[in-house]
């Protein structure tokens, strides 16, 4: 099945502990982003992904990394989670062109 | 970044009725496409309708449609026959894949709009 899978789906966890959500997809699809999902903001994008090892910041970058080093693979890395990146978080994949973004199930973050 | 703008965050409408959301995007650009995608209670992100800039003829998905209006950069989503499990939020996006720059194949998400249906 063609799909976008993150983990974990729900995490919390404390302040300043590093902790890493994992996105992995099977389409082969060259686009990968991040987006957080916060109430009243919509989703903005945190970072994205051309291809292998081309990475671009999105509109929130700050406080999250991100890599590329395989084409199905771009988990996003949180060095030093603070209260403020308390979100739901979507990974997302695309072919180029008409196709829409193909998103993962989300993972309810919770930092305290 | 660009611009997608969704002024109502709230809509509601009677089963069996039918119902417009707005959106309105800013751009420079001639070519691009432009998407509207259901997020239920579930929280999934579904993928609903999607229309290409340079066609004229709206996209049309069963009982979803839209008004593509692109002088005035507007791209409304029309539910007809409502149903219960048509309540959601609804999210605008647009996304540009020619040319060159940064925002080159971005997705851009509008605020969306909580869409509930009264049976």
């Amino acid at each position: 099945e063609a799909q976008v899978t993150q983990n974990p789906r729900y995490l919390i966890t404390v302040t300043g502990k590093k902790l890493t959500v994992t996105c992995s997809q099977n389409m082969n699809h060259e686009y990968m982003s991040w987006y957080r999902q916060d109430p009243g903001l919509g989703l903005r994008q945190i970072y994205y992904s051309m291809n292998v090892e081309v990475t671009d910041k999105g509109d929130v970058p700050e406080g999250y990394k991100v890599s590329r080093k395989e084409k199905r693979n771009f988990p996003l890395i949180l060095e030093s989670p603070s209260p403020n990146q308390t979100s739901l978080y979507f990974c997302a994949s695309s072919f180029t062109g008409f196709n829409g973004y193909t998103f993962g199930s989300g993972t309810r973050l919770t930092v305290v | 970044a660009q611009t997608v703008t969704q002024s109502q965050p709230e809509m509601s409408v009677q089963e069996a009725e039918t119902v417009t959301l707005s959106c309105t995007y800013d751009t420079s650009e001639s070519d691009y496409y432009l998407f509207w995608y259901k997020q239920p209670p579930s929280r999934q992100m579904i993928l609903v309708i999607r229309q290409e800039a340079y066609k004229q003829q709206n996209a049309t998905e069963n009982r979803f449609s839209v008004n593509f209006q692109k002088a005035a950069k507007s791209f409304s989503l029309k539910i007809s026959d409502s149903q219960l499990g048509d309540a959601a939020m609804y999210f605008c996006a647009y996304r540009r894949d020619r040319g060159r720059g940064s925002t080159l194949g971005r997705l851009y998400f509008g605020r969306g709009t909580q869409l509930t249906v009264w049976p």
